[in-house]
């Protein structure tokens, strides 16, 4: 069974640093890794999508790496601004007979004006 | 910017009694998917939907629970008697048929007393 695991919990950083989220996941045979940001209360937003034959992805700010061979995938944020805060997730999709989305527990980030 | 909505925001029920979650997933979206997530808890895949019947579900998609897509535009989640371990967010999510980017809903808040 699949299982992903964020590291860290929680993170606070003052603004204008530039940082990394990690996201490990237990099975390699994955079809997809989907990074979300969820603000509280509210529901997720996708963020970055990255195929399992791809190395990486970038939108603005926000660059997803995937090594799918060591079950491994980074989300860098540069120049982080307070409205980044919110709780990052990370998902993988099986590629399996189990196509579902499993869910880490999410990286908790403050940026501190 | 087309978005996935869901109806009510919050719902108050007794256990023991139905409810209908409702989504109206993007128009031109043909996957739809349930998730839910317990306070503090991971988000988990419930169910997923495509040309009419489910494709794929979890454990915890059981007997209780169904779904249906009445018309063109809604796509519903039915749990028929609530438990208080039914109480979560539960997150409608919807994609293309030609990319596995899911986009979700705002959700909906049960509270089962």
């Amino acid at each position: 069974k699949q299982e992903v695991t964020q590291i860290p919990a929680a993170l606070s950083v003052p603004e204008g640093e530039n940082l990394v989220l990690n996201c490990s996941f237990t099975d390699s045979a994955i079809y997809n890794l989907q990074w979300f940001r969820q603000d509280p209360g509210k529901g997720l937003t996708s963020l970055l999508l990255i195929q399992s034959s791809q190395r990486e992805q970038t939108s603005g700010r926000l660059n997803a790496s995937l090594d799918k061979s060591s079950g491994r995938s980074t989300l860098y944020i540069a120049a982080s601004q307070p409205g980044d805060s919110a709780t990052y997730l990370c998902a993988v999709r099986g590629s399996g007979s189990a196509r579902q989305l499993t869910f880490g527990s999410g990286t908790q980030l403050t940026v501190l004006p | 910017e087309p978005e996935v909505t869901q109806t009510p925001s919050h719902q108050v029920t007794q256990m023991g009694q139905e409810v209908i979650l409702r989504c109206v997933p993007i128009s031109n979206h043909l996957y739809f998917y349930w998730y839910r997530q317990i306070l503090g808890q991971k988000v988990e895949f419930l169910v997923s939907f495509y040309n009419n019947e489910i494709s794929e579900k979890s454990e915890i998609f059981d007997d209780q629970f169904s779904v249906e897509r009445p018309d063109g535009s809604n796509f519903t989640l039915k749990i028929r008697s609530t438990k208080l371990e039914d109480s979560a967010m539960y997150f409608c999510a919807s994609r293309l048929y030609s990319s596995y980017e899911q986009y979700f809903g705002p959700g909906t808040r049960l509270t089962v007393t």
